[in-house]
């Protein structure tokens, strides 16, 4: 069953605390995104790789720090220093340009 | 950045009526996507259309895209009840890599 998933669904983070949010993918893609959306919001862009031990920061990186030391996975650290990270966390991935595959998302909230 | 602006940021209508979504951005781009999203899920892809086409369909889909004036939109006919959803319009920017800019969303209500 190809797809990409992510754990956990909720997370409750405290203050000062940093948490790291988990997206694996089995669709064999070389390109890997995560996304931020607030409520009544649309998408923006935390940080993307487009190939393994390579990552590039997107709008919104302050705060957030990523690895990709696998194709299948690039994990997602909030960071202390990310001051208002209550927010919906959405995973995704491609072959390259074009459609994206989405993961269910995580929802983040701080204590 | 957010590119893309949909409109209108909400829509009802009651099923059967068409629904149709437009969207706006700023820059050159190599295609337009729209993506749905159900309350509290992942995003899921609907269509994309390239820069060089004018309109695309897909079953009751129908999306168009107007270069020169910097804006798609989407037409969905006969609605369902199961169509209510978000749907966002994203954009890839000439030079910006993989990455895609969204739009906030229209709001989509579909009553039986």
């Amino acid at each position: 069953d190809g797809g990409i998933t992510q754990s956990p669904k909720y997370l409750f983070r405290k203050e000062g605390q940093n948490v790291t949010l988990s997206c694996e993918q089995n669709l064999n893609h070389d390109a890997m995104y995560w996304y931020r959306q607030d409520p009544g919001q649309g998408l923006r862009l935390i940080y993307y790789s487009q190939i393994v031990n390579d990552f590039q920061k997107g709008d919104i990186a302050e705060g957030y720090s990523v690895s990709r030391e696998k194709k299948e996975s690039f994990p997602l650290t909030v960071t202390s220093a990310q001051k208002n990270p209550t927010a919906f966390y959405l995973c995704a991935s491609s072959s390259g340009k074009g459609k994206q595959f989405f993961g269910p998302g995580t929802r983040l909230t701080v204590l | 950045s957010q590119q893309g602006e949909e409109d209108p940021q909400a829509l009802s209508i009651q099923e059967g009526e068409n629904a149709t979504m437009n969207c706006s951005y700023k820059t050159s781009i190599n295609n337009l996507q729209w993506y749905r999203q159900n309350s509290g899920r992942g995003l899921v892809h609907l269509i994309l259309i390239r820069s060089n086409e004018r309109e695309k369909h897909s079953g009751r889909l129908r999306v168009t895209l107007d270069t020169s004036k910097k804006s798609s939109s989407l037409l969905i006919t006969a609605s369902r009840a199961a169509d209510t959803a978000s749907y966002f319009c994203a954009t890839d920017a000439v030079n910006s890599g993989y990455a895609l800019n969204f739009g906030k969303g229209t709001s989509l209500l579909v009553t039986p």
